[in-house]
């Protein structure tokens, strides 16, 4: 089975931190995908790669910054993390892009809390 | 703008009822279109999708969906709802990219 694993559960960071989180899958697959999940508004697009140092803006960008210098690593940074920032954050792979419509493995995600 | 609209956002079933949970989405085209699931505690996982062909879709779980073009619709439907059912439920359309819906949360009383 494709396991993506998230490094933290919960996490409690203060206005104005760095934050990493970090995302890890491990069947080799080239996308990776960042998305914050809040109530009543689903999830929406962070950032997303398709390959190792590639990294496109999703619908979200604002306030985060992507690293993937490995292809089964893909880092979510908050330059200066702040309290509208705080959210569940998933992180899910898929095999190909080029396939429409293929499968989307997500980790169990990361609840974010910044006071 | 593409789009996708779950109209409710809470229900709530008894054990062993049926359940339809709705999705409708806006655009000409006829986009793929899935529905995933999320247990508490848990990332998404994959019920079912529909890219072409046959309107109504197996999936996991015992779940269906039935695509209505005309309704633009692909709602998720299961004949006899479980306890273990409750979770959330998501709705998503893909064109170019990936769109989720707001979500249904599903309680199931016993």
């Amino acid at each position: 089975d494709v396991k993506v694993t998230q490094s933290s559960r919960y996490l409690v960071k203060r206005t104005g931190e760095k934050v990493f989180l970090e995302c890890v899958q491990d069947m080799d697959h080239e996308n990776m995908f960042w998305y914050r999940q809040d109530p009543g508004l689903g999830l929406r697009l962070i950032y997303f790669s398709y390959d190792v140092k590639m990294k496109e803006k999703g619908d979200i960008p604002e306030g985060y910054s992507v690293s993937r210098e490995k292809k089964e690593r893909f880092s979510l940074i908050l330059e200066s993390a702040s309290t509208n920032q705080t959210s569940m954050y998933l992180c899910a792979s898929s095999p190909d892009h080029r396939q429409a419509g293929e499968k989307l493995f997500f980790g169990s995600g990361t609840q974010l809390s910044v006071l | 703008a593409q789009s996708v609209t779950q109209p409710d956002i809470h229900i709530t079933v008894s054990e062993g009822a049926s359940l339809e949970l709705r999705c409708n989405y806006s655009y000409g085209a006829t986009p793929y279109l899935f529905w995933y699931v999320q247990s508490p505690g848990q990332g998404l996982q994959l019920l079912l999708k529909y890219f072409s062909g046959d309107t109504l879709v197996q999936g996991i779980k015992g779940f269906e969906a039935e695509f209505k073009r005309s309704q633009s619709s692909f709602n998720l439907r299961k004949p006899s709802v479980h306890w273990s059912d409750a979770a959330e439920y998501f709705c998503a359309v893909k064109y170019n990219k990936l769109i989720f819906g707001a979500g249904t949360r599903l309680a199931v009383h016993p």
